[in-house]
């Protein structure tokens, strides 16, 4: 499969608990994206990356988020103490350049 | 100004028929207009995908229309078949970050 993988596609976790989510793009995509959805909403912007450089961030990030391309290749996304509010589909995209934007399965994050 | 409008919310169509979905959007910044499939439980599908120089592009049943003076585009799926049951987005994108719009979800009944 050489689409954009992502794992877990699913993760329950109790309130307060650190979580992270991997994010493997498409092989010669340098552009990484996440997003999050919410039930009923489309996704919305959290950040991207070009390379391994983080170049934007949404204000949707708050300090508890923090995101990390390491070598250009995969990303992690981790949330601190998760709140209730953070349960939604974390979704990863990815595109070379300004290019066309593929999705991963997502990740679905459950706070208990 | 980020916004993107889209309707209707929800659409239900007859096998055969015609679906539209309306968006319109006001930041003229926008440079591309990707529209996205998404089934329960699944990552969103890239569909179709216009720019603004472009009034129309089709790809096999699916057509969107642009038109750039009032803002507005739209997607028409044309002999709509019970498979097309999913939920729509259409997004624009502005300094390298899609803005979607809200969904559609459409129903195709056989």
């Amino acid at each position: 499969d050489t689409g954009v993988s992502q794992d877990p596609r699913h993760k329950i976790t109790k309130r307060g608990q650190n979580v992270t989510f991997r994010c493997d793009p498409i092989s010669e995509h340098n552009r990484l994206y996440w997003y999050r959805q919410t039930l009923g909403q489309g996704p919305e912007f959290l950040t991207y990356f070009q390379n391994e450089a983080q170049l934007e961030k949404s204000r949707l990030l708050s300090d508890r988020f923090s995101a990390e391309r390491p070598k250009g290749s995969f990303s992690t996304l981790e949330i601190q103490r998760t709140e209730q509010g953070d349960s939604a589909m974390y979704l990863c995209a990815s595109s070379y350049q300004q290019g066309k934007a593929f999705f991963g399965q997502g990740t679905r994050l459950t706070v208990v | 100004q980020q916004q993107v409008k889209q309707s209707p919310q929800s659409l239900i169509v007859q096998k055969g028929g015609i679906s539209i979905i309306n968006c319109a959007y006001e930041n003229t910044a926008f440079d591309y207009f990707p529209w996205y499939q998404q089934f329960p439980g699944k990552g969103p599908a890239l569909l179709i995908a216009i720019r603004p120089d472009v009034s129309e592009k089709k790809e096999g049943r699916f057509t969107i229309s642009f038109n750039k003076s009032a803002k507005q585009f739209s997607l028409h799926i044309m002999d709509s078949q019970p498979g097309d049951s999913a939920t729509y987005f259409c997004a624009a994108r502005a300094r390298n970050k899609l803005v979607f719009g809200a969904g559609t979800i459409l129903r195709v009944k056989s």
